[in-house]
């Protein structure tokens, strides 16, 4: 069974400050996926990372993804309150399975608040 | 115009009822998920389907059912709803290519 594990789940901090959130899977998969959440809304998609060693950048926040160590991270710089919301790192389950796509497997969630 | 839609958006409901959650895209893709989303718990896997006679059961199918009426819609039941069934449900797509997911806007369902 996949599972997918973020650090921190809740995370304060305040405009201009950097951080990192981790996102840890158990199991081989080269397909990570980073979204955001705002309250009461749907999922906007962020980053798509595809292979070893993928980083992408847009804007503020940077991901990366390390297949070895089964990690991704999601690296916000200089942050402003417009970031505010909640980050959910996903899976694909392709490599599980064998197959393509079979859905996703998310981790939990990391409530992000930046307070000026 | 959104290129996934949820019908209803909100819909309260008894124990015991039959409801039926509604989506359809026009992305033109041929997979489609139904997920569902608790507090804490992120997103989990109901049910996904591959083409119109595709269905495959998710990690948590229990208590539902789906129909894949045409490419592009695909309905989830609940057959005789209870309160643990209380959540935010999202319908999603994706491409072939790289299988990135597009969400459409939730509906939130109360059991009572």
């Amino acid at each position: 069974e996949l599972k997918v594990e973020q650090n921190p789940l809740f995370l304060s901090m305040q405009e201009g400050k950097n951080y990192t959130i981790y996102c840890n899977y158990s199991t081989t998969s080269d397909r990570l996926y980073w979204y955001r959440q705002d309250p009461g809304k749907s999922l906007e998609s962020l980053f798509v990372l595809l292979s070893n060693g993928a980083v992408k950048q847009e804007g503020r926040l940077m991901a990366s993804l390390d297949t070895k160590a089964r990690l991704s991270t999601l690296h916000i710089t200089a942050a402003v309150h417009d970031l505010s919301a909640t980050y959910f790192c996903a899976v694909d389950l392709y490599c599980e399975s064998g197959g393509g796509a079979d859905g996703l497997t998310f981790g939990k969630g990391t409530h992000l608040i930046i307070q000026p | 115009d959104a290129d996934v839609t949820q019908t209803p958006r909100n819909r309260i409901t008894k124990t015991g009822k039959r409801i039926m959650l509604e989506c359809s895209q026009t992305k033109g893709h041929d997979r489609m998920y139904w997920y569902r989303q608790d507090p804490g718990l992120g997103l989990r896997l109901i049910y996904y389907s591959f083409d119109v006679k595709d269905i495959n059961k998710g990690e948590i199918s229990d208590g539902y059912s789906v129909s894949r009426q045409a490419q592009a819609k695909f309905s989830l039941s609940l057959e005789s709803a209870i309160p643990n069934q209380t959540a935010l449900y999202f319908c999603a797509t994706s491409d072939s290519l790289y299988y990135e997911q597009y969400f459409g806007p939730g509906t939130r369902l109360t059991v009572t």
